[in-house]
C-alpha cells in the first residue's frame, strides 16, 4: 500500500500570502494518479486538482499543483479568506489512499 | 451535471450491518465508477473501495476486504455500500463520489455526496 505523508500538519498564514503544501509518497507514483481536495468544516471534500496539475472545473487559477515521483506540491498563490480549510492529497493508481491532511489556518 | 444524494443518518449496534445508498441524478450513471470514502470524527479521509456499475466490478481497500459489499442498481442509478460486523470504530461519515471509469486505475473523486453519518453504539 502506498502511504502519503502530508506536511506541514498545520500552516498558519494570512490572507494574501502564498501557501505551499507537500505530499510525499512512500513509493513512486505516476503523476497521472495524484489529486488534491479541499474540505471545510461540515462539508464534503471538493476536488481541486487531478493528475498532479489539472484544475477541476470551477477551481480558481490561484490553485496549482506540481510534482513527480514521490514528491508533490499544492500551491495557493495568494490566500483568499475562503481558502482556509483542510487539504488532502490522494493517490489513485491500482488502489487508492489519502494523506492525513494539512490544515491552513488564519495566523 | 451529476448530483449524488445519500441516505440518512444510521445508528447501529456492534456486530450488525449498515447499508448506505447513493442516488445519482442529472447525469449518466453507467459511464462512471462510484467510490466510497469514510471519515471518522475529527479524522482524515479513508478510501474504502469503488464499483463500476457496468459489469459490477468492485475493488476494495485491503482493510475492508471481506467486510464490505458494494453494489449498484442501474435501473435507479443508485449505488450501495454495505458494511458488516460493525465495530465502535466504524463510527464515521460515509461519502460516495463519482470517479472516472477505468479498469485498473481507481480515479479521483468528483463530485461527492453529502455524506451519511453512521454511529455504532450499544
Amino acid at each position: 500500500e502506498i502511504v502519503l505523508t502530508q506536511s506541514p500538519g498545520t500552516l498558519s498564514l494570512s490572507p494574501g500570502e502564498r501557501a505551499t503544501l507537500s505530499c510525499r509518497a512512500s513509493h513512486s507514483i505516476s503523476s497521472s494518479y495524484l489529486a488534491w481536495y479541499q474540505q471545510k468544516p461540515g462539508q464534503a471534500p471538493r476536488l481541486l486538482i487531478y493528475a498532479t496539475s489539472g484544475r477541476a472545473a470551477g477551481i480558481p487559477d490561484r490553485f496549482s499543483g506540481s510534482g513527480s515521483g514521490t514528491d508533490f506540491t499544492l500551491t495557493i498563490s495568494r490566500l483568499e479568506p475562503e481558502d482556509f480549510a483542510v487539504y488532502y492529497c490522494q493517490q489513485y493508481g491500482g488502489s487508492s489512499t489519502f494523506g492525513q491532511g494539512t490544515k491552513v489556518e488564519f495566523k | 451535471q451529476v448530483h449524488l444524494v445519500q441516505s440518512g443518518t444510521e445508528v447501529k449496534r456492534p456486530g450488525s450491518s449498515v447499508k448506505v445508498s447513493c442516488k445519482a441524478s442529472g447525469g449518466t450513471f453507467n459511464n462512471y465508477a462510484i467510490s466510497w470514502v469514510r471519515q471518522a470524527p475529527g479524522q482524515g479521509l479513508e478510501w474504502m473501495g469503488r464499483i463500476i456499475p457496468i459489469g459490477d466490478k468492485t475493488n476494495y481497500a485491503p482493510e475492508f476486504q471481506g467486510r464490505v459489499t458494494m453494489s449498484a442498481d442501474k435501473s435507479t442509478s443508485t449505488a450501495y455500500m454495505e458494511l458488516h460486523s460493525l465495530r465502535f470504530d466504524d463510527t464515521a461519515v460515509y461519502y460516495c463520489a463519482r470517479s472516472p471509469m477505468a479498469v485498473v486505475v481507481m480515479g479521483w473523486c468528483d463530485p461527492w455526496g453529502q455524506g451519511t453519518l453512521v454511529t455504532v453504539s450499544s
